[in-house]
């Protein structure tokens, strides 16, 4: 039973650059969320992504984006990238709303 | 913001019980305390989670004060495995969003 798989595990851009990580959830998990985690500090939620649709989201700006596909694996997408957008990003999944959620590995985001 | 106040860092001697306390004074009657870990360069894991009777898994026990203010958890027997970064979330039981803190560095010496 694979857990949640994200990619690319590392991944090296420029100022202004967009970018895209993926995330496949858990098997039987039909639910998505991102968080980012800055250099010693805990992860902060992004949003979350049910039914192909966005739920929830936190206090990102809309250069953060993402979607969720029929077969729920899920996209972030990171427009006009910043230094400060390095960092960890985790996804997370989950079956249904307010159950345990299970991370990923994270993709380890550098902005030169 | 995080709803919780935790000590940055324990250490804990290994085969001992580790208590990592968290303080969650403004907690509503609604909100569940979780509690995670992250090993270094890691996603987070699920530890446990309690609304307000104590619990108890085969990772480790969570116990909450009466007037739920306050929790601490409780690995019963600590490894060096154990070792990692600890956070104690009060979430709220209508939404799914996970406001961490900065969470307790525990180190499991020999």
């Amino acid at each position: 039973d694979a857990g949640v798989t994200q990619s690319p595990t590392h991944l090296i851009k420029t100022r202004g650059q967009q970018v895209t990580l993926r995330c496949s959830p858990k098997s039987g998990h039909d639910t998505v969320s991102w968080y980012q985690q800055a250099l010693g500090q805990g992860p902060q939620f992004i949003f979350q992504y049910y039914e192909e649709e966005e739920r929830q989201r936190g206090n990102f700006p809309d250069r953060f984006s993402g979607h969720q596909f029929p077969n729920y694996s899920s996209e972030l997408n990171v427009n006009a990238l910043l230094l400060g957008d390095s960092a960890l990003y985790l996804c997370a999944s989950s079956l249904g709303a307010l159950n345990e959620q299970f991370f990923g590995p994270g993709t380890r985001l550098t902005v030169l | 913001d995080a709803k919780t106040t935790q000590p940055p860092s324990m250490d804990c001697a290994e085969g001992r019980a580790a208590n990592l306390p968290c303080n969650h004074s403004t907690i509503s009657g609604n909100e569940y305390v979780y509690w995670y870990r992250q090993i270094h360069s890691q996603g987070p894991q699920y530890i446990i989670h309690g609304l307000k009777n104590n619990e108890t898994n085969e990772m480790a026990s969570l116990i909450i004060t009466e007037d739920r203010k306050s929790s601490t958890l409780i690995l019963p027997h600590a490894t060096l495995r154990d070792t990692a970064v600890y956070y104690c979330i009060v979430r709220p039981s209508n939404t799914d969003k996970l406001i961490f803190g900065t969470g307790t560095r525990l180190q499991v010496f020999p």
